[in-house]
């Protein structure tokens, strides 16, 4: 059972390039999210979905883009690359309010971005 | 605007005493309250969880107690061992999502 997978671990971009940060799950989870920390910071929330063909804007949005086709995968894009997007990224998933919510999280192991 | 804030940055314990790890929080909706435990270069881990309709819950070493009354959150670890020491996060949920404390660094000696 891998749980939530992200792909590159690691990845230099320039300013300016475009990037896909990879991220599926295989526990059938219904919601999964994406979040970034930064340093001395907590985990602040892009986007997140409750379901396949079902997103919504989190806290900080801007820059970003995601889409759920499928229940396992929640790719986050990244266009026009800002010094202000280099951080960490992780992707998580859970069933959703009750059950989920008594466990929390799944988190993928993150992805560390930077851009310059 | 922190809706979760967790004050103490990091924390240092001898190995074998209690570590107390706090949380405070603003939004009376929050239903449920959880502690994750992070390693450097790993994800966040989930450790133990509080429904709002209680005040404690005990898993081994670990236990949250929840004062709503004061909105604060604690996680008590006795006795602190050194694979203890890592980045601890207290989040809160509402609606669709978690919120997030700033993290506490907790440094076990031994």
């Amino acid at each position: 059972n891998a749980g939530v997978t992200q792909t590159p671990k690691f990845r230099i971009l320039k300013i300016g390039q475009s990037m896909t940060l990879q991220c599926t799950q295989d526990m059938n989870h219904n919601y999964m999210y994406w979040y970034r920390q930064d340093p001395g910071m907590g985990l602040k929330l892009i986007y997140y979905s409750v379901g396949a063909g079902i997103t919504d804007k989190g806290e900080v949005p801007n820059g970003y883009n995601v889409s759920r086709s499928t229940t396992e995968d929640f790719p986050l894009r990244l266009e026009l690359a800002a010094p202000s997007q280099t951080s960490v990224y992780f992707c998580a998933s859970t069933y959703g309010p009750g059950t989920g919510w008594v466990y929390g999280y799944t988190f993928g192991s993150g992805t560390r971005l930077t851009v310059v | 605007d922190q809706q979760v804030k967790q004050n103490s940055p990091s924390l240092s314990v001898q190995e074998g005493r209690i570590s107390i790890l706090n949380c405070d929080y603003t939004n009376s909706m929050f239903d449920y309250f959880l502690w994750y435990k992070k390693y450097p270069a790993e994800g966040p881990t989930f450790l133990i969880s509080i429904s709002s309709i209680k005040d404690k819950n005990e898993d081994g070493r670990f236990t949250v107690f929840l004062n709503k009354s004061a909105k604060h959150l604690s996680l008590h670890i006795v006795p602190s061992q050194p694979g203890d020491s890592a980045v601890y996060f207290c989040a809160a949920s509402t609606g669709n999502q978690f919120y997030f404390g700033t993290g506490t660094s907790l440094t076990v000696i031994p």
